[in-house]
């Protein structure tokens, strides 16, 4: 069974520091990964999504990577700012009945300014 | 493109009543997906369907829940006899293609309280 897991679970930085947010999930033999945004009552906001077939995907300050074979994903925001603060969920598609994703229980970001 | 559209945003119910959420597809996607976020927890896959059809419910409640997505109208989440447990938010995704290889797009979610 897909189990995926986002560490830290929460994470303060004051502006301007550029962060690592990380997902990990313990079947590699998936479809895509997806990096969402989840601001407090809100629902989800997709950044950025990588197939299995590529290493890394760019959107503005966003950078994500993936290594399918150690089965890591990173979420790199550059620059950070206090508009970015919300929860980033990392989800999984499964290869094999890739109609579902797996979610991770996210990453809260606080960006002081 | 109005994107995904869940309503209500907000619902509360008493036990033992019936819940009832929709959810409008974007414009040109004909596969709708159902999650679960209940407190402090991640989401939950619930239900997958197509246009008058249930593809994947093995995430679905066995009893109480049900899920429809008629010819024409929203996807509806339906939810009897409910009880405290039920509290939480209910997010709808839809994709253009079955599977996913264009990503999925969410709705703003059904945030439902039992009391």
């Amino acid at each position: 069974k897909q189990e995926v897991t986002q560490i830290p679970a929460a994470l303060s930085v004051p502006e301007g520091e550029n962060l690592v947010l990380n997902c990990s999930f313990t079947d590699s033999a998936i479809y895509n990964l997806q990096w969402f945004r989840q601001d407090p009552g809100k629902g989800l906001t997709s950044l950025l999504l990588i197939q299995s077939s590529q290493r890394e995907q760019t959107s503005g300050r966003l950078n994500a990577s993936l290594d399918k074979s150690s089965g890591r994903s990173t979420l790199y925001i550059a620059a950070s700012q206090p508009g970015d603060s919300a929860t980033y969920l990392c989800a999984v598609s499964h290869q094999t009945g890739a109609n579902n994703l797996f979610f991770g229980t996210g990453t809260r970001l606080t960006v002081i300014p | 493109n109005a994107g995904v559209m869940q309503n209500p945003r907000h619902l509360v119910r008493r036990r033992g009543q019936e819940a009832r959420l929709r959810c409008s597809p974007m414009k040109g996607h004909s596969h709708v997906y159902w999650y679960r976020q209940l407190p402090e927890e991640g989401l939950k896959f619930m239900v997958y369907l197509q246009k008058e059809n249930i593809i994947d419910e093995s995430g679905m409640p066995k009893e109480r829940f049900s899920a429809e997505f008629p010819k024409e109208g929203p996807s509806i989440l339906r939810i009897q006899q409910v009880v405290r447990g039920d509290s939480a938010a209910y997010f709808c995704a839809s994709s253009p293609f079955e599977g996913a290889l264009y990503g999925y797009t969410f709705g703003s979610g059904t945030r439902l309280t039992v009391v």
